[in-house]
């Protein structure tokens, strides 16, 4: 079982809709839980990053953490075709460890 | 941007070849990891460093060794290539458990 779950998607949405995105993990010693966004053929570029349950803002962008059901979400509110990209999901408490990204488009 | 340098960025290799893949970082972070990035599977962890000479394995570590001599410098070896070790290789780096990972450019490994 893969400590973090992640679905790849695709994902295609028009312009202007709320996106959410989930992954879910199995390994209680994760503290801190980031997403970070990938464009081709680029490294990834840390998007948002929380280390309790709860919500945290950040313009359109809102990370979600549910520690108790072990579950972290991103919702990305009024999408535009420049938010196109994976976005992948990371936790760390020991070691760094990634989900295996969805791939959104968004379409104009 | 951090100053973390992957060297070579492509490479082409036979099978059977031993191949290190080179990860130099003039931030001075602790913790180094090395990934592979392959499509559907995101990046897995090969291998990390908590410090020099301090390494452990990843999930994906099979046909792969590390070194770290220098807090600089993280080194992926494969012993012997094989063509499913064909893959996009991403190295970072963090200060802290709590703190942001820093990647390199990526390095895009053929193995023919």
């Amino acid at each position: 079982q893969k400590e973090v779950e992640q679905d790849p998607g695709p994902l295609s949405v028009p312009e202007g809709a709320i996106v959410s995105l989930n992954c879910t993990y199995s390994n209680s010693a994760f503290q801190y839980f980031m997403w970070y966004r990938q464009y081709s053929r680029k490294g990834p570029e840390l998007l948002m990053y929380t280390y309790s349950s709860g919500n945290k803002e950040d313009g359109r962008f809102t990370a979600q953490v549910d520690k108790s059901s072990k579950y972290i979400s991103l919702f990305i509110r009024d999408s535009q075709p420049s938010d196109s990209a994976t976005y992948l999901c990371a936790m760390s408490g020991g070691k760094l460890i990634f989900g295996q990204g969805t791939t959104l488009q968004v379409k104009p | 941007d951090a100053g973390i340098t992957q060297s070579p960025r492509h490479k082409v290799t036979e099978t059977g070849t031993p191949v290190t893949l080179r990860c130099h970082q003039t931030e001075n972070h602790r913790y180094m990891y090395w990934y592979r990035q392959d499509p559907g599977h995101g990046l897995r962890l090969i291998h990390y460093s908590y410090g020099v000479k301090d390494t452990d394995k990843g999930e994906v570590s099979d046909g792969y060794s590390v070194s770290r001599s220098k807090t600089e410098d993280f080194l992926l070896t494969l012993e012997s290539a094989t063509s499913s070790q064909t893959s996009v290789y991403f190295c970072a780096t963090i200060t802290g458990w709590d703190t942001e990972a820093f990647f390199g450019q990526g390095t895009r490994l053929t193995v023919v």
